[in-house]
């Protein structure tokens, strides 16, 4: 399974662009990437995913290098709301696979 | 649609005892899903099920955990017997594709072993 690598945590400012990175070197052609995020006692939720092309949703844009070796999720308007671990995978048949994600602190 | 419902949403048992958590996925959602999730090991995946049939098991900590899909709308994960080191937030997800990793998860059973 592709392993995906992203930073412990981070901080962002209310309202502001929060740009959370994640490295897939080893992702294979046909894996997806899946975002998800987990605020504190509740279920993951899916976010976004993508193949190889720019996506937008309502909740967040993701963009993919060209090489897909590394994509980067943006919380376009960061609300305290967002406070939540971030996580970043790569998609292998049926199975997400958790990492420690990227802890995001939205500071008022 | 009220997502996947999860009961109880709190457990609190004895070392020995037989716990029961119960799933209810999404209607018309042929994919369920059993994670567990603990500080040590992050979320992990159990066991999934399609059309009510399991498909992988290999995620099942030992034969303690079992879990069953008698219908469509209902899935239930036993421990027997229930140990410490079994405590742990448990989810359920459903999804409508096996391919796609929209899954959509449960508020989760914490579950604690005395």
């Amino acid at each position: 399974d592709a392993k995906t690598t992203q930073p412990p945590s981070m901080d962002c400012a209310e309202g502001r662009a929060a740009n959370l990175p994640c490295n897939h070197s080893t992702i294979s052609g046909n894996e997806y990437v899946y975002w998800y995020r987990q605020i504190h006692s509740q279920g993951p939720q899916y976010i976004i995913h993508g193949l190889k092309n720019n996506e937008t949703n309502e909740m967040a844009s993701l963009i993919i290098t060209e090489d897909r070796k590394s994509s980067t999720l943006i919380l376009p308007h960061a609300t305290l709301r967002d406070t939540a671990v971030y996580y970043c995978i790569v998609f292998n048949d049926y199975k997400l696979s958790f990492g420690a994600g990227t802890t995001v602190t939205v500071r008022a | 649609d009220a997502g996947v419902i999860q009961s109880p949403r709190h457990e609190v048992t004895e070392m020995g005892q037989e716990v029961t958590l119960r799933c209810k996925p999404i209607s018309g959602h042929d994919y369920l899903f059993w994670y567990r999730q603990t500080m040590m090991r992050g979320l992990e995946l159990l066991i999934y099920f399609n059309n009510n049939v399991p498909i992988d098991d290999s995620g099942m900590p030992e034969d303690r955990f079992s879990a069953k899909m008698p219908n469509a709308s209902f899935s239930t994960l036993k421990i027997q017997p229930s140990e410490p080191r079994d405590s742990a937030v448990y989810f359920c997800a459903s999804s409508s594709r096996r391919t796609s990793g929209e899954q959509y998860f449960g508020p989760g059973t914490r579950l604690t072993v005395t």
